[in-house]
């Protein structure tokens, strides 16, 4: 089970929008509708911010969306704000009852 | 949505069991799944496996021969214990509430565990 695949970093000014990708296989990503992406700080626990692909809990800027694409699971961030500077993870249903999380991806707001 | 709080010893010596607790309040343990996550200094997430209270249970296929998770309903705790520890298990461990999906919806403020002698 590998991890799922993020870039390095993604980097954007205010209010412009980001993509960030999420790349794993036809055993995870690509067979359930089961991704989800966290938002976490420097020194903090993560938080949920989409679960079941694209579904955005309660009290979740609508400024993030996520969606999906054959083996690649995506989180847009629109109108970027200086407190969306944070390390992204997305983590998908892995099959067997596993779940594997991608590698990360450090957001600079420039 | 609940709080989780883990505890346990914060350091521990190669070779031996590292056991931590997760303490539940604002909701019942016997209602959700319960999973451990865990992160090495500098890097990313990784899931380590998770438990239904009914005794379901899964761990991550390389640490399946290391790792038990186990629920006690009377404390409304859950546990983790890793043995045959390694260097390379040093790392923050954060407990969480899942739904049946894999989402983790709530998170404990993680804990340090460093391996060394």
């Amino acid at each position: 089970q590998s991890a799922l695949t993020q870039p390095a970093s993604v980097s954007g000014s205010p209010g412009q929008s980001i993509t960030i990708s999420c790349t794993g296989t036809s055993s995870d990503v690509g067979s359930y509708s089961l991704v989800s992406w966290y938002q976490q700080h420097p020194g903090k626990a993560p938080k949920l911010m989409i679960c079941e692909v694209s579904k955005r809990p309660s009290g979740v800027s609508d400024r993030f969306s996520g969606s999906k694409s054959g083996n690649t699971a995506s989180l847009t961030i629109s109108g970027l704000q200086a407190e969306d500077e944070a390390d992204y993870y997305c983590c998908s249903y892995g099959g067997s009852s596993t779940s594997v999380f991608g590698t990360g991806t450090k957001v600079t707001v420039l | 949505q609940v709080q989780l709080q883990e505890s346990g010893p914060g350091l521990v010596k190669p070779s031996e069991t590292l056991s931590l607790t997760c303490t539940v309040s604002g909701g019942s343990i016997s209602s959700y799944y319960w999973t451990w996550i865990r992160q090495p200094p500098g890097k990313g997430l990784e899931w380590i496996g998770y438990i239904y209270y009914g005794g379901i249970s899964n761990y991550h296929p390389s640490l399946k021969s290391r790792v038990t998770i186990s629920v006690d309903t009377s404390k409304n705790q859950f546990s983790l214990k890793l043995t045959s520890v390694t260097a390379a298990d040093t790392a923050v461990y954060y407990c969480a509430r899942r739904d049946k999906l894999g989402a983790v919806w709530d998170w404990g403020q993680g804990t340090l565990v460093t391996v060394s002698s």
